[in-house]
């Protein structure tokens, strides 16, 4: 059963850059495609984007020029990093993977990031 | 991008009743959508994929049904541990969202 951890400061400033790490266990991360998506309080959720084992990654327009992800199949994890943040970035992020079903069967825990002077 | 829009947003219902949840696409997905249970504190846990599939582990009280653009996800007899938000989600085209929620809860 594959156990997704997310991982990073819990609070950033505006202007400056949200990190995040989330860490894979129990399966292979040499395979599938990893996603982090974020729940701004009281708000729907929104994919940010996702990668697959190879590197290629696919992000929301919303947030493409401010958003990279990338993975580290040594280290068995994969990352985010948002850049510019504002106040509408304060969410939940949570990373996700899929299972057979294509769809997001494995979750994080969820990490809660506010951005704050 | 595709917008999911459910309804009710919010359904007030006693533990053995049925519930019946909507969700509704701004343009075809096919049978690309997937219902998710959240409980406050808690990450999303998938109940349906492919529209109709039951996940692994999902109780067969969930059913759902529906293709194109209009979905629903039923729940036959509401258990107390069935109150929480339930959101829809497609994968037709990127990028993929999540539609608003439906909250049940106990009437």
């Amino acid at each position: 059963q594959v156990q997704l951890q997310e991982s990073g400061p819990g609070l950033v400033k505006p202007s400056e850059t949200l990190s995040l790490t989330c860490n894979v266990s129990g399966g292979s991360i040499s395979s599938s495609f990893w996603s982090w998506i974020r729940q701004p309080p009281g708000k729907r959720l929104e994919w940010l984007g996702y990668i697959s084992f190879s590197g290629s990654t696919n992000y929301n327009p919303s947030l493409k020029s401010r958003l990279t992800i990338s993975i580290d199949t040594s280290r068995h994890h994969f990352s985010l990093r948002l850049s510019s943040v504002t106040a509408a970035d304060t969410a939940v992020y949570y990373c996700a993977t899929y299972d057979h079903s294509n769809f997001l069967a494995y979750w994080g825990q969820g990490t809660l990031v506010t951005v704050s002077s | 991008e595709i917008v999911l829009t459910q309804s009710p947003a919010t359904l007030s219902l006693s533990p053995g009743e049925r519930a019946t949840l909507s969700c509704r696409a701004s343009q075809s997905v096919s049978s690309y959508l997937a219902w998710y249970q959240q409980k406050p504190g808690q990450a999303p846990r998938l109940l349906m994929y492919n529209a109709i599939t039951r996940a692994t582990g999902i109780p067969a009280r969930f059913s759902a049904s529906g293709t194109g653009t209009d979905f629903t996800l039923t729940i036959s007899s509401l258990d107390p541990e069935d109150f929480a938000v339930y959101y829809c989600q497609h994968r037709s085209i990127w990028p993929f969202t999540f539609g608003g929620g439906t909250k049940v809860e106990i009437k």
